[in-house]
């Protein structure tokens, strides 16, 4: 079974800029998560897609974050415009369903870093 | 707000010893748990989990425990291998929606 892929692996850009992650979740997977880890934390939940439905964006900075998942499969988180303290680990997870049966699996991530 | 927290940042422990890494949660309408292992430019491995309607659960070399009185669960490796170095988080959920919350996780370091 193939893994959740994300792309790019690196990505490091200047204060103000945009940038977008890209996250192909294991296929039938219908729940995809996006997770920022900060370095010598753990992930913290940004989004959660059902299908192509949002269930929980509550701690997505909605002002520079945004996040979409076209057709219910791939999804894209972009930041506009960053900062510094957007450098960290953002992971994509995702799961058959999102209630009883969990069965996460994460992604190896694109490590961002905001100069 | 919910927290999950791990009690060490970092567990140093001799190849052939067991470790034991613990974790407390505040919610205590959490009613699933996970361990993850996670190495150096990888994503969250996951290890073992457990219901809340069990009080202990093993897999292979290892154990989770979970005291919901104290709202506390720990991971038990048994003869602990390099390889298992790495971060171990503990990850807490509440109702059908999935989400997870981590703890910051332990740093084990397994000595030759």
């Amino acid at each position: 079974e193939a893994g959740v892929a994300q792309s790019p692996r690196y990505k490091i850009i200047e204060k103000r800029q945009s940038v977008a992650f890209w996250c192909n979740p294991i296929s039938g997977h219908a729940t995809l998560y996006w997770y920022q880890q900060i370095l010598g934390q753990g992930p913290k939940l940004l989004i959660q897609f059902q299908n192509n439905g949002v269930v929980d964006d509550s701690q997505l900075p909605k002002d520079r974050f945004s996040a979409e998942r076209l057709k219910g499969v791939d999804s894209t988180l972009k930041i506009q415009p960053a900062k510094l303290e957007d450098s960290a680990v953002y992971l994509c997870a995702s799961s058959l369903s999102a209630g009883g049966n969990y069965g996460y699996t994460f992604g190896s991530g694109t490590r961002l870093t905001v100069v | 707000g919910e927290s999950v927290g791990l009690h060490l940042p970092t567990l140093s422990v001799q190849e052939g010893d067991n470790s034991i890494i613990n974790c407390a949660y505040s919610n205590s309408a959490s009613d699933y748990f996970i361990w993850y292992k996670q190495e150096s430019g990888k994503g969250p491995q996951f290890i073992i989990d457990i219901r809340s309607n069990m009080d202990k659960r093993q897999g292979q070399r290892v154990t989770v425990l979970l005291n919901k009185t104290v709202k506390h669960l720990s991971l038990q490796i048994a003869a602990t291998q390099p390889g298992d170095s790495a971060v171990y988080f503990c990850a807490a959920a509440s109702g059908g929606y999935n989400k997870l919350i981590f703890g910051a996780g332990t740093r084990l370091a397994v000595h030759p």
